[in-house]
């Protein structure tokens, strides 16, 4: 199973509600990450879980809130959002400590703040 | 991790090779040149990763200078379906997990 699912597809939320999004695979990979993809522009990484621990948090603001419950499954709990952070979120899993793997890529979720 | 530079978009007719220029000047030892295309609202689909010596798999070869300042992704027979915005990435790899910095991109149109 070479695959990363994300759910849910797509989300509309408004600017008070609380929701998560989900990322699984079932690769073996012990390091996760969190993309924000705006409108024609290249995906920005916003976090990384290595070993089930958070390695790197690109000065995400606390409104975004990564979890790692196991080495499968990571979330993004999301809470008082802005219309601006609307954008494509994308969930990637790799091997950590060796460059000989790559990245795997979900198909995203894609969210709109209301 | 290294910054990439590419050129923003390129046209390739269907049927030839269509040649993708990265340059990487400040890539660092242990960093991978990683490509990735990105197929419109889809997630990054992975392409072909190298150190210094040439790569090639199904899909493309990579062809990495002796001093690894640049490199060059080759789609052998361009189709329209490798109509794409394609991205070089610069970068390690150590237990923290793999820092990738997605520049612009290229985007390449495959004209029939």
């Amino acid at each position: 199973d070479t695959e990363v699912t994300q759910t849910p597809k797509h989300l509309v939320m408004g600017m008070t509600n609380k929701k998560s999004l989900k990322c699984e695979q079932h690769m073996g990979h012990r390091a996760m990450y969190w993309y924000k993809q705006k409108a024609k522009k290249p995906p920005e990484l916003m976090f990384v879980y290595s070993y089930e621990k958070l390695s790197i948090n690109e000065s995400v603001p606390s409104r975004f809130s990564p979890e790692c419950p196991n080495s499968s499954l990571l979330n993004l709990h999301l809470h008082a959002l802005q219309p601006e952070d609307s954008a494509l979120y994308l969930c990637a899993s790799s091997h950590p400590g060796t460059s000989t793997y790559e990245q795997f890529f979900g198909p995203g979720t894609r969210l709109t703040v209301l | 991790d290294a910054k990439t530079t590419q050129p923003p978009s390129m046209d390739c007719a269907e049927g030839r090779a269509a040649n993708l220029p990265c340059n990487h000047s400040t890539i660092s030892g242990n960093e991978y040149v990683y490509w990735y295309r990105q197929i419109h609202s889809q997630g990054p689909q992975y392409i072909i990763h190298g150190l210094k010596n040439n790569e090639t798999n199904e899909m493309a070869s990579l062809i990495i200078t002796e001093d690894r300042k640049s490199s060059t992704l080759i789609l052998p027979h361009a189709t329209l379906r490798d109509t794409a915005v394609y991205y070089c990435i610069a970068a390690g790899n150590d237990n923290y997990g793999q820092n990738f910095v997605f520049g612009p991109g290229t985007r390449l149109s495959v004209l029939p």
